[in-house]
């Protein structure tokens, strides 16, 4: 049974900081592995799909990297924003998607 | 934004009803999935599809039931509401799940509340 655990379960920053999301998971048995951002009371909006085979992905100033025998992930932010403020969760997919508890982001202006 | 229509999106229900939650899709993706949102929880599978009758059962699967006899529609069931299944229940589609570039995309949301 995949299991999916992300540190820091919460994190507040100023803006412009860099920040680093971790995601690990028990089975590396995976296809791929995505990132979401959610706003509260909202859905899920996909940021980042890496697929097994590759090590990173890069969308702006959002970086995931993937560690499949580890069993790791990491979303690096760079120069944060307010608007960067959400809950960030990952889920790697081995047949079904499965989430971990997320990380909630707060940026300070 | 992916074509994801889910309906209700607020709903308020008694306690023993049965309750339809309905997922549409427009991008005829092949898979389709059922997820509860709860605080401490995070997003919890409930029921997935690959096809066109075939379903399977995810993490927390007792109470639900679904079917999927189009490809563009997956129904989420309660037979028999409980407090318990008070919860947002997301709806989430992608075009396959065996890697490649396949992303998940989600609906909305539904908001249950069993009274």
């Amino acid at each position: 049974k995949q299991e999916v655990t992300q540190i820091p379960a919460a994190l507040s920053v100023p803006e412009g900081e860099n920040l680093v999301l971790n995601c690990s998971f028990t089975d590396s048995a995976i296809y791929n592995l995505q990132w979401f951002r959610q706003d509260p009371g909202k859905g899920l909006t996909s940021l980042l799909l890496i697929q097994s085979s590759q090590r990173e992905q890069t969308s702006g100033r959002l970086n995931a990297s993937l560690d499949k025998s580890s069993g790791r992930s990491t979303l690096y932010i760079a120069a944060s924003q307010p608007g960067d403020s959400a809950t960030y969760l990952c889920a790697p997919e081995g047949g079904k998607l499965i989430f971990g508890q997320g990380t909630e982001l707060s940026v300070k202006p | 934004d992916a074509g994801i229509t889910q309906s209700p999106r607020h709903k308020v229900t008694e306690t023993g009803t049965p309750v339809t939650l309905r997922c549409h899709q427009t991008e005829n993706h092949r898979y389709m999935y059922w997820y509860r949102q709860d605080p401490g929880h995070g997003l919890r599978l409930i029921h997935y599809s690959y096809g066109v009758k075939d379903t399977d059962k995810g993490e927390v699967s007792d109470g639900y039931s679904v079917s999927r006899s189009k490809t563009e529609d997956f129904l989420l069931t309660l037979e028999s509401a409980t407090s318990s299944q008070t919860s947002v229940y997301f709806c989430a589609i992608s075009e396959s799940a065996r890697g490649g570039n396949t992303e998940a995309f989600f609906g909305q949301g539904t908001r249950l509340t069993v009274v």
